[in-house]
Order: structure tokens, then sequence, then C-alpha cells
């Protein structure tokens, strides 16, 4: 079955540090791929996604993800943080046959000044 | 600003009773779908309707129902609630599925509390 792991539960890091958050996914064909992120009290706002091709993906604010076949990963990296940055950060492996995505437990976000 | 607006924001039901939220999707997008998002969990896929007709569903009960719209808005009506029904619930439209290449926009959520 379809499922993600997000192996950090809350991470910190310095603004202008970069970071790096880890996904890992389960599934038997090529998979959709997708970085969301949750501020406090809101909805999801998409940050990129991957359905094929080019393995390192460009988002917004900032954001890439490489999809890593063999390692069954898709991290999510920003080269320099921002304090805005602090939020929840979700991952997701779609199901291609519908919009069933399998949404990973998430990773708080806090960025320290 | 996705374009898809849900009401209402917050809510508190008593157990047992029956509640409905509501969807408008983006203009234009045909598909919605609608996820439960308890605290401190990421959501969860509850069904998807597409052109008025449900076709897929997560590991939801029955009491979990739906209906879309001619205009393509949305209802998610449960039954019976639950302490456990406590959650946001989360609408997403899209034009069209996943595997057509199509990104899915979420809206804010409603807060459902059952006490």
């Amino acid at each position: 079955a379809q499922s993600v792991t997000q192996p950090d539960i809350h991470i910190t890091v310095s603004e202008g540090a970069s970071l790096e958050l880890r996904c890992n996914y389960s599934y038997g064909a090529t998979p959709y791929l997708f970085w969301y992120v949750q501020s406090p009290g809101q909805g999801l706002q998409l940050l990129l996604k991957y359905f094929s091709g080019d393995t390192l993906v460009q988002g917004i604010k900032g954001f890439e993800a490489e999809f890593k076949r063999s390692q069954s990963s898709f991290n999510l990296r920003k080269p320099s943080v921002h304090w805005s940055d602090a939020a929840e950060y979700f991952c997701a492996v779609g199901v291609r046959y519908n919009n069933d995505m399998r949404f990973g437990a998430g990773t708080r976000l806090t960025v320290k000044p | 600003e996705t374009g898809v607006t849900q009401s209402p924001t917050h809510l508190i039901k008593t157990r047992g009773q029956q509640v409905t939220l509501r969807c408008s999707s983006q203009s234009g997008h045909n598909t919605v779908s609608w996820y439960q998002q308890a605290l401190g969990q990421g959501p969860q896929f509850i069904f998807q309707y597409y052109r008025e007709e449900e076709n897929g569903r997560g590991n939801f009960p029955p009491r979990f129902s739906g209906l879309q719209f001619p205009n393509y808005s949305s209802e998610l009506n449960v039954n019976a609630l639950e302490l456990d029904d406590s959650a946001l619930y989360l609408c997403a439209s899209s034009l069209g599925q996943l595997n057509s290449g199509n990104t899915i926009y979420f809206g804010e959520g409603s807060w459902l509390t059952v006490v």
C-alpha cells in the first residue's frame, strides 16, 4: 500500500541556515510526489510537485526537492531559511487513479533568530 | 489564496448529532476531494467527487457522505458524530485528476469539535 514516512517530527534551524526535510515513500510504481506547507490554523499550500522528468524540482519560496528512486526519497531543501518559513511541512504521494493522496505525519519547522 | 472556500470555519457539535460542511471549489474545477486532518497528523483522504459522482473513497465509514452539485460545489455530511470525528476537514479542488498532471488546491478547512 502507498505510504509516506517523514522521520523528523520537529526540526529547529537558525535563520539563514540551510534546510533539508526528509521524506520516504512506499509505492509500487513511479509515484506522484508533493510537498505542502501548512501554517497554524491554515489550509495546505503546494510548494512543489514531481510527476515525471527532471528529478530535481523547483518550487515556490525558494524550495526544491529531489526525487531519488533508488532511495524511495523525495527530500525538500532550501539553501537559506527565513523566519517566515516556520510552519508544518507535509510530504504526500499520489495514488494514480484518483485524487487520493497519502500524507506523512508532517515535520514541524522552527526557525531561530 | 487558492480560490477554494469552506464554511463554516469553526463549529462545535454534540456526540450523536449530524453536521454538514460546505465547499466552493476554484472556478472551473470539476473535481472535489475531502480530507480529515486530526490534530498532529497528516490529512487523510475521505472521498472524491467528479462531475457529481463519488469516484474514490478512503477508509471511512458510510456515515461520512457527500454531494457535489452542478456548479461543482460540494458538501460533506457526517452522521452520528463521535468524539474522534473532531478534526480539521479540508476540501480540495482540481481540474480533473492527479493522473492527468493536475494540481490539487486546498481550502483553509472547517474545524469541527465534537463534545
